[in-house]
């Protein structure tokens, strides 16, 4: 699996657009980007995932630049729900269900 | 409907005991995970299985040893438990390696 790098933590304002940044240089072409995140005490939660097209749901949207060694997930109006630890993965879509988890980015949303 | 539970929530036992953590998915998933998530918060898968047959083993002590009946269900047992198995213990299942659901954690602390 293809190693990322994330920042270890962000602060983000109540209301506005919390944009969380993933490296992932070396990603294979069948390498899918799925992003998780866990609240506190929680088991993680599954966000969204990508293979090149940007791609959006009612949780996120996810920008994967044209040559997939970054991406975006974007929380356009943050709430202090948001607060977690946000997984950026890199992984094929078929290799018997192994996701690696790094150490995230914890996000802190603030009123 | 909780789609994947596990029980019990939480576990306090003696070192050398023996103890299991039971996992129950209601969404029709084929694959079943066991992770643990250290002090440290380090998520680390641990089993899977698909449809009943071990398919990961990420070179976990042979204390532990998961059993699944059937597909809906994973069970995790633990041998002589040491003080170094306290950790949250999450399961999770997924269909074609699509999103993970995971549980709400399992926090076993050895004394």
């Amino acid at each position: 699996d293809a190693k990322t790098t994330q920042p270890p933590s962000m602060d983000c304002a109540e209301g506005r657009a919390a944009n969380l940044p993933c490296n992932h240089s070396t990603i294979s072409g069948n390498e899918y980007v799925y992003w998780y995140r866990q609240i506190h005490s929680q088991g993680p939660q599954y966000i969204i995932h990508g293979l090149k097209n940007n791609e959006t749901n009612e949780m996120a949207s996810l920008i994967i630049t044209e040559d997939r060694k970054s991406s975006t997930l974007i929380l356009p109006h943050a709430t202090l729900r948001d607060t977690a630890v946000y997984y950026c993965i890199a992984a094929l879509y078929n290799q018997g269900g192994k996701l690696i988890f790094g150490q995230g980015t914890e996000l802190s949303v603030k009123p | 409907d909780t789609a994947v539970s596990q029980t019990p929530k939480y576990l306090v036992t003696q070192m050398g005991n023996d103890k299991s953590i039971k996992c129950e998915q209601n969404l029709g998933h084929d694959t079943m995970y066991w992770y643990k998530q250290d002090s440290k918060k380090f998520l680390k898968i641990m089993f899977s299985y698909n449809n009943k047959e071990l398919i990961i083993n990420e070179t976990v002590p042979n204390r532990f040893s998961p059993k699944s009946p059937d597909k809906a269900h994973l069970n995790l047992h633990i041998n002589s438990l040491e003080l170094g198995d306290s950790a949250v213990y999450f399961c999770a299942s997924s269909q074609e390696n699509r999103a993970y659901t995971f549980g709400s954690g399992t926090r076993l602390t050895v004394v």
